[in-house]
């Protein structure tokens, strides 16, 4: 998975509950991505980040926002977490030089929302 | 909504046949397409991209063909194997973001 890892793998937790994802990657890329994946769709971007300190929204971004302090960690927050987040999240990271459209995926995170 | 979709949600294949999965764009400002593989528990794997000036890139087993006249995008898999078997998504890119399709579950038979 191109040295990226997501933690945790799996989540349950309550509607209303703050959660927080990790993508951490060893590749020293510019770009991290955050998407889901849900039954019947492709993925869909959530929000994005171009740099440390710099993000960007993503097609469906409602309810969630993002944290870049470091090139290895993007973080993905569920400020309250509702049913309709119940997704699989995967984070990419792309921008090796002449390949920025090469994103590389990570194992994914479960998320279920009770 | 989704500017990329693929043709058919299933494909069955015999094993040693050519699979061909197709997609359809909408946006013809796209400067790459890009083909991804997904097995079952896995995130997406690249497999090809073509650059939206050119017409077929070819890989190993895999050729991708483009036709901006009809914006329609291709994947072909020579001689299908077991380790085909995984759901296909076709993408495109644009100001380092990718749009997704909604995937075709490609399936080979014994």
């Amino acid at each position: 998975d191109a040295g990226i890892t997501q933690s945790p793998r799996h989540k349950v937790t309550e509607t209303g509950t703050p959660v927080t994802l990790r993508c951490h990657q060893t590749e020293n890329h510019r770009y991290m991505y955050w998407y889901r994946q849900d039954p019947g769709h492709g993925l869909r971007l959530i929000h994005y980040s171009y740099g440390v300190k710099d993000t960007d929204k993503g097609e469906v971004s409602d309810g969630y926002s993002v944290s870049r302090s470091k090139t290895e960690d993007f973080l993905l927050t569920l400020e309250s977490a509702t049913s309709s987040q119940t997704s699989v999240y995967f984070c990419a990271i792309s921008g090796v030089a002449g390949s920025a459209n090469e994103q590389y995926f990570g194992p994914g995170t479960r998320l279920t929302v009770t | 909504g989704e500017s990329v979709g693929l043709h058919l949600p299933t494909l069955s294949v015999q094993e040693g046949d050519n699979s061909i999965i197709n997609c359809a764009y909408s946006n013809s400002a796209s400067d790459y397409f890009i083909w991804y593989k997904q097995e079952s528990g896995k995130g997406p794997q690249f497999i090809i991209d073509i650059r939206s000036n050119m017409d077929k890139r070819q890989g190993q087993r895999v050729t991708v063909l483009l036709n901006k006249t009809v914006k329609h995008l291709s994947l072909q898999i020579a001689a299908t194997q077991p380790g085909d078997s995984a759901v296909y998504f076709c993408a495109e890119f644009n100001d380092y973001k990718l749009s997704f399709g909604a995937g075709t579950t490609v399936t080979v038979r014994a």
